[in-house]
């Protein structure tokens, strides 16, 4: 059974930079084919991905955030963390990370963390 | 402003057959498959459809996707109450390199 859960920040001021992980069980990001990604959700809107993680430590990004988003796994530690710069209140949102299968381009969310609301504010 | 296109709202009776549409382009829905999702009211997106026309397990048959060209839907038939979620479909964007998700539709049995 695969779980994820994602911790960090409840609160952060703008300017600061958001730091989330991504802890699950029931699979390896050592293993072909897996992929952990990340997604949003701003209060009353829509999902937004913003990046994922690949078996082979390749990466992609959310083209509008790139320039603020790393993410990185440990998968002795079976994590995923994502970090976002320079937050600013339009950030504020449901953060998601979850399990995709199925490819580098015709893969899908099958599993899902419970997110973690991030709220940005002075 | 999303790259899929999705009716904001949909509605329908219990029992009745209710499509949701989701239009994209070359990039993403016309060059990879479309997944759709189910977000009941606070809580996290469930997979409720891959690879097109393809069911999780535990996902009733009265679920069922299409895709042609730049377009995809997601149809529901006998609707029921505990159908009431937002729905939203996705693709891989070969041009950004990304996911793309749709605006999400909200679907509401009267």
């Amino acid at each position: 059974q695969i779980t994820l859960k994602e911790s960090g920040p409840t609160l952060v001021k703008p300017t600061q930079t958001l730091t989330l992980t991504c802890t699950f069980s029931g699979f390896s990001l050592s293993t072909t084919g897996v992929t952990v990604g990340w997604i949003r959700q701003p209060p009353g809107k829509a999902l937004e991905w913003l990046a994922v993680i690949y078996w082979d430590d390749d990466k992609r990004y959310s083209q509008s955030l790139k320039s603020r988003l790393t993410i990185t796994k440990d998968a002795s530690k079976n994590q995923v963390v994502l970090t976002m710069t320079n937050m600013d209140p339009v950030d504020t949102a449901t953060y998601f990370c979850a399990h995709r299968r199925g490819g580098y381009y015709r893969g899908y969310f099958d599993s899902w963390g419970q997110g973690t609301l991030v709220t940005v504010s002075s | 402003q999303s790259l899929l296109t999705q009716p904001p709202s949909a509605s329908g009776t219990p029992g009745q057959r209710v499509t949701i549409s989701c239009s994209g382009s070359s990039s993403n829905i016309g060059a990879n498959t479309v997944n759709w999702y189910q977000q009941l009211p606070g809580t996290a997106p469930k997979l409720l459809m891959y690879s097109n026309d393809q069911r999780p397990s535990g996902v009733p048959g009265r679920f069922s996707g299409s895709k042609s060209g730049t377009s995809a839907s997601l149809a529901i038939s006998g609707l029921q109450s505990e159908d009431e979620a937002d729905y939203y479909c996705a693709a891989w964007d070969d041009s950004l390199n990304g996911v793309v998700f749709g605006g999400g539709t909200k679907l509401t049995v009267l």
